[in-house]
């Protein structure tokens, strides 16, 4: 069964620092990997989509890396600003079903 | 293009009450599906289709039902509601998760009392 970890749960960071969230997954049989971003009270938003066959993905600030043969992903976000705090969640879909499995989720606070 | 819409925003209901939340989508993407948000948790996958008449379980299927009558609508029934079933519900929908990523609506706060 695939589960998916997200660590660490919460951060919290200074303005301007370029930071690094984790995503692990126990079953490398993915078709693909996405990185959302969640604002309080509100749904989920795509950041960035990466198809089992690529390495990474990049737009503007971010960059997620997909290193299927040992289950771990990681979004890193360059020069981070207050408008970045949100939640961040990954989530795969394991080869051959239909389904996403989310993690929980990292709270990121910016501080200015 | 709307994307995927929910209604309602927010319901309050009463334990045994029943419910029907709509979600539909404007895009055109065969695969939608229900999902739940507890505080502090991920998201559980409720129940999930993969075009007009085809839907199947997910994580957390049991209380709800669903139906796919239409490419662009889906909506999640809840029957006899329970405490238990006070979440956050998302519906989402995508072109095929094994090419392409999933769009979400803005979700349906649900309280159950």
């Amino acid at each position: 069964k695939q589960e998916v970890t997200q660590i660490p749960a919460a951060l919290s960071v200074p303005e301007g620092e370029n930071l690094v969230l984790n995503c692990s997954f126990t079953d490398s049989a993915i078709y693909n990997l996405q990185w959302f971003r969640q604002d309080p009270g509100k749904g989920l938003t795509s950041l960035l989509l990466i198809q089992s066959s690529q390495r990474e993905q990049t737009s503007g600030r971010l960059n997620a890396s997909l290193d299927k043969s040992s289950g771990r992903s990681t979004l890193y976000i360059a020069a981070s600003q207050p408008g970045d705090s949100a939640t961040y969640l990954c989530a795969v879909v394991t080869s051959g079903t239909y389904k996403y499995i989310f993690g929980t989720g990292t709270r990121l606070k910016v501080l200015a | 293009n709307a994307g995927v819409t929910q209604t309602p925003k927010f319901r309050i209901l009463k334990i045994g009450q029943s419910m029907t939340l709509q979600c539909a989508q404007d895009m055109n993407h065969n695969y939608m599906y229900w999902y739940r948000q507890d505080p502090g948790m991920g998201l559980k996958l409720i129940y999930y289709s993969v075009g007009a008449g085809i839907t199947d379980k997910g994580e957390v299927p049991n209380g709800y039902n669903v139906s796919r009558s239409t490419t662009e609508d889906f909506p999640l029934r809840l029957e006899l509601a329970a405490p238990s079933q006070t979440s956050v519900y998302f519906c989402a929908s995508s072109w095929g998760p094994d090419r392409a990523e999933q769009y979400f609506g803005p979700g349906t706060r649900l309280t159950v009392t």
